[in-house]
């Protein structure tokens, strides 16, 4: 069966950091385009980050709100995916999904991590 | 890049049709066929339910449809059962790997 699964959420103070990881299962993550997506509580989707495939030179690129704070990276030989976060603010409070793209689409979601923000 | 805009909540009866737009602009929705929708349903992670503006994965009953015209897109539910009860959110890619999301619509099933 292929799935997503997400670790790594909790509460953090303002300023702080968090390492959130992905593990594959059923699937090679390499081979996908890999991606993190958050939601604010009772809002909505917002994209975060987003990797290459292995065969396309894992390229990286993230949302301006993210960008120079959050890092996205991905371990092959353990299958998963991470997302480093420094200097976490309040406004980052939200489940955090990976997920996988095909033709631009979200097809594979994991089940999410809370990640909390607050002193 | 702005968040494209949907209406916050929908409704319809069982049996009845109900339509939800996706408004962009040309630099997304408007610039790529690219466009998806997601159906989340309370504590859930979303499932993809529409691709390349009109494509339904396998398994998606075919009650879901979707379309665009210019820089609005549209899904449409058909047949509305009670489990359609649902957020419903779409997506565009909008060039420079990069994507973004609609706020999100509550379909109510009456």
């Amino acid at each position: 069966e292929v799935q997503l699964v997400e670790s790594g959420g909790g509460l953090v103070q303002p300023g702080g950091s968090l390492r959130l990881s992905c593990a594959g299962s059923g699937f090679t993550l390499s081979n996908y385009w890999m991606h993190w997506v958050r939601q604010a509580p009772g809002k909505g989707l917002v994209w975060v980050s987003r990797i290459n495939s292995y065969s396309d030179g894992s390229s990286t690129s993230y949302a301006d709100s993210v960008k120079g704070r959050f890092t996205i990276s991905r371990d092959n030989a353990k299958n998963t995916l991470f997302l480093q976060m420094n200097t976490l603010r309040p406004g980052d409070t939200a489940v955090y999904y990976c997920a996988t793209t095909n033709s631009h689409a979200f097809d594979i979601w994991g089940q999410g991590t809370m990640v909390t923000v607050s002193s | 890049q702005s968040a494209l805009t949907q209406p916050p909540s929908a409704s319809g009866s069982p049996g009845q049709s109900v339509t939800i737009s996706c408004t962009g602009a040309s630099s997304d929705v408007g610039g790529y066929n690219y466009v998806s929708w997601y159906q989340q349903h309370p504590g859930k992670a979303p499932k993809l339910i529409i691709y390349e503006v009109s494509k339904r994965p396998s398994g998606v009953p075919d009650r879901f449809s979707g379309s665009k015209s210019g820089n609005t897109a549209s899904l449409t539910v058909s047949g509305l059962q009670a489990e359609d009860e649902a957020d419903y959110h779409c997506s565009s890619y909008v060039g420079d790997n990069s994507w973004v999301f609609g706020g999100g619509t509550k379909l109510t099933v009456l």
